[in-house]
C-alpha cells in the first residue's frame, strides 16, 4: 500500500539551528513527493515538491531531495527562524486507479528566540 | 481575493443535529477535496470530486454527504452529528488528475459537537 512516515514531534530548536525532519514513504508506482506547512490557525500550504527521483525541491531556505533508493524525502533548513514554527507534513501523490494524496502525521516545530 | 474559502470558520452544535459546511474556490480548478484533521493534526482524505463527479470516497460514514453543484463548489453535509465528528475540516482544490500538482487548502472549519 501507500503510506508516509515522518518523525514524531514536537521538535524544539533555537533560532539559527539546523533543522532536519525525516520522512520515508512506501508507494506503488511513481509518486510525487511534497512538503506542506501549516501555520497556527491556517490551512496547509505547499512548501516544496519533487516529482521524480533525485529531484531537489527548495523554497524559503528549505530543501528536500527525492531519494528513491532509500524511499526518503527528508526536509532540511540550515538556519531556522522563529517564524518557521509550524506543523510540517510530508505527503505523496500517486495514481492507483484514482488520484490520491496521502499525508504523514505531521511534525510540529517550535523555534525559540 | 481568497483562493479557497470555507464557511463557517467555527461551528458548535449539539449531538444529533445536521449541519453543512460550504467550500468555494476561485482558482479555476476542476478537482476538490474534503479532509478531516483530528486533534493530533492527523489529516485524512474523506472525498474528492473531479468535474462534479465523485472520485474518492474513503469509507466515510454515510452520515457525511458531499455535494458539488459545480466545479467551483464542494459542500459537506453531516447528518446526526456525533461527538467523534469534532475536528477541523479542510477543503482543498487542485488542477487536473495529475499527481505532481499541488493542492490549495482553505482555512478550515473547526467543528465542535457537544
Amino acid at each position: 500500500g501507500n503510506s508516509v512516515t515522518q518523525m514524531e514531534g514536537p521538535v524544539t530548536l533555537s533560532e539559527e539551528a539546523f533543522l532536519t525532519i525525516n520522512c520515508t514513504y512506501t508507494a506503488t508506482g511513481y509518486p510525487s513527493l511534497f512538503w506542506y506547512v501549516q501555520y497556527p490557525g491556517e490551512g496547509l500550504q505547499l512548501l516544496l515538491k519533487a516529482t521524480k527521483a533525485d529531484d531537489k525541491g527548495s523554497n524559503k531556505g528549505f530543501e528536500a531531495t527525492y531519494r528513491k533508493e532509500t524511499t526518503s524525502f527528508h526536509l532540511e533548513k540550515g538556519s531556522v527562524q522563529v517564524s518557521d514554527s509550524a506543523v510540517y507534513f510530508c505527503a505523496l501523490s500517486v495514481n492507483t486507479g484514482g488520484f490520491k494524496t496521502i499525508f504523514g502525521a505531521g511534525t510540529r516545530l517550535f523555534v525559540k528566540a | 481575493d481568497t483562493a479557497v474559502s470555507q464557511t463557517p470558520k467555527y461551528l458548535v452544535t449539539q449531538m444529533g443535529n445536521d449541519k453543512s459546511i460550504k467550500c468555494e474556490q476561485n482558482l479555476g480548478h476542476d478537482t476538490m477535496y474534503w479532509y478531516k484533521q483530528d486533534s493530533k493534526k492527523f489529516l485524512k482524505i474523506m472525498f474528492s470530486y473531479n468535474n462534479k463527479e465523485l472520485i474518492i470516497n474513503e469509507t466515510v460514514p454515510n452520515r457525511f454527504s458531499p455535494k458539488s453543484p459545480d466545479k467551483a463548489h464542494l459542500n459537506l453535509h453531516i447528518n446526526s452529528l456525533e461527538l467523534g465528528d469534532s475536528a477541523v475540516y479542510f477543503c482543498a482544490s487542485s488542477y487536473g488528475q495529475v499527481e505532481s500538482n499541488e493542492q490549495f487548502f482553505g482555512p478550515g472549519t473547526r467543528l465542535t459537537v457537544l
